[in-house]
């Protein structure tokens, strides 16, 4: 069975340091998305891509957050300095073109930042 | 307020009960309804999706009500393998991705 892929699964950095994130999304699967989840809480969209284009990264936080996915296809999340506040689940989820609301979750990257 | 809103729990209950989630939305703009389960530092997974008219999967019925916004999951026959996190799930048509809620704990007990 496809599955979305994700690295790394754990990250421990120290704050204002840079951490990267990246996504490889089913075969296929033109909409992928990065979401953010702090302990008990549910996810939280960051950012949307359709194909290469951001559709939504109206929850980024910009000044620290960016978001790439060049080819259209794998994705990086990228995070420069890091913040405590950052610590949390980083979710990579993918969808088919046209059924959106069925998304398909990588196993995420685990981060903390001290 | 909490665009999804769901009671965290944990609701703690016997091998074999039935037991019940509730969850409420408050964009009426909400069009597709959906319980995710996701175990502990684990990704979540597609449970199921949610219908108007309600749909069963084996010993999972959903439920959706429209005029009061409000979605639920019944589990009958609990096993302990249910032993996870439910997340209530509102998705519209169109750019906007799906909004989560927080979550319900539970924790079936032999």
């Amino acid at each position: 069975e496809a599955e979305v892929a994700q690295s790394p699964r754990y990250k421990i950095t120290e704050k204002s340091q840079a951490v990267a994130f990246w996504c490889d999304p089913i075969s296929g699967h033109a909409t992928l998305y990065w979401y953010r989840q702090i302990l008990g809480q549910g996810p939280e969209l960051l950012v949307q891509f359709q194909d290469e284009s951001v559709v939504d990264d109206s929850q980024l936080p910009k000044d620290r957050f960016s978001a790439e996915r060049l080819k259209g296809v794998d994705s990086t999340l990228k995070i420069q300095p890091a913040e405590l506040g950052d610590s949390a689940m980083y979710l990579c989820a993918s969808s088919f073109p046209g059924t959106q609301e069925t998304q398909y979750f990588g196993p995420g990257t685990r981060l903390l930042v001290l | 307020r909490k665009e999804v809103e769901q009671d965290p729990g944990p609701f703690n209950v016997p091998e074999g009960a039935t037991v019940a989630f509730n969850c409420t939305y408050s964009n009426s703009a909400s069009q597709s309804f959906f319980w995710y389960r996701q175990d502990c530092r684990k990704e979540p997974k597609l449970l199921m999706s949610v219908y108007s008219s309600g749909n069963e999967d084996g010993r999972f019925t959903a439920q959706l009500n429209r005029a009061s916004q409000y979605i639920s999951l019944l589990i009958r026959d609990s096993k302990l393998s249910d032993s996870a996190t439910y997340l209530c799930v509102a998705g519209r048509t169109g750019r906007r991705a799906l909004t989560f809620g927080s979550g319900t704990r539970l924790q079936v007990q032999p």
